[in-house]
């Protein structure tokens, strides 16, 4: 069964501090990986990545993926009380347009 | 474009009635999504449409739940009779699709949190 991991499932950390989330995934025929941050309502895109070793970036964010060993990070640096958000990772398979989510990383940042 | 459009945004129902939820995709988008998001489950695929049709509804939980698409602009997610265990927040989402790996971002809507009581 295709499956979705992300670590850790909640993080504190203090304003300016860099945090790192992890994405892993198990699935067969792998296409696509996306990132969305959500706050209170609805998620919002982030970044999409399909090649391994390049990196995707904007503003204090990138995220990077390897394909080799399955998984992708997301990088936030200087964070801000505004990053606080769930973030989620979402795998696709190919021969499909369905996306697997993973239950995300709750992030909170304190002033 | 507006962006995916939901409603009702909030529903309180008692267990045992029937719930009709209603998604209008952007338009031009030919996949529409719906997901269901709890606590402990995260988001989880229901069904998805290409073109109206229905490609792939093994997430949804069981026959008390029906989606339709009678259209491109119009599609319904009914729960009847709802439970308890129905209480989620239900998201739909539209994507373009094609070959272009940017046409297949999904875009959501702002959810439609749902209480059976």
């Amino acid at each position: 069964e295709d499956k979705v991991v992300q670590s850790p499932l909640s993080l504190v950390v203090h304003e300016g501090d860099t945090v790192t989330l992890n994405c892993s995934y198990e699935v067969t025929n792998f296409r696509s990986l996306l990132w969305y941050k959500q706050e209170k309502k609805a998620p919002t895109f982030l970044f999409m990545l399909t090649s391994s070793g390049i990196e995707k970036k904007s503003g204090r964010l990138s995220s990077i993926l390897d394909k080799k060993e399955l998984f992708s990070i997301l990088n936030i640096t200087a964070t801000q009380t505004g990053d606080s958000a769930v973030y989620l990772c979402a795998v696709r398979t190919s021969g499909t347009y369905k996306y697997i989510f993973g239950t995300g990383t709750r992030l909170k940042v304190l002033a | 474009d507006a962006g995916v459009i939901q409603s009702p945004r909030h529903e309180v129902t008692e267990m045992g009635q029937e719930v009709t939820l209603r998604c209008k995709p952007i338009s031009g988008h030919d996949y529409l999504f719906w997901y269901r998001q709890t606590m402990m489950r995260g988001l989880e695929l229901l069904i998805y449409f290409n073109n109206n049709v229905p490609i792939d509804d093994s997430g949804m939980p069981e026959d008390r739940f029906s989606a339709k698409m009678p259209n491109a602009s119009f599609s319904t997610l009914k729960i009847q009779p709802s439970e308890p265990r129905d209480s989620a927040v239900y998201f739909c989402a539209s994507s373009l699709g094609g070959a272009s790996p940017g046409a297949n971002v999904l875009t959501f809507g702002a959810g439609s949190r749902l209480t059976v009581l």
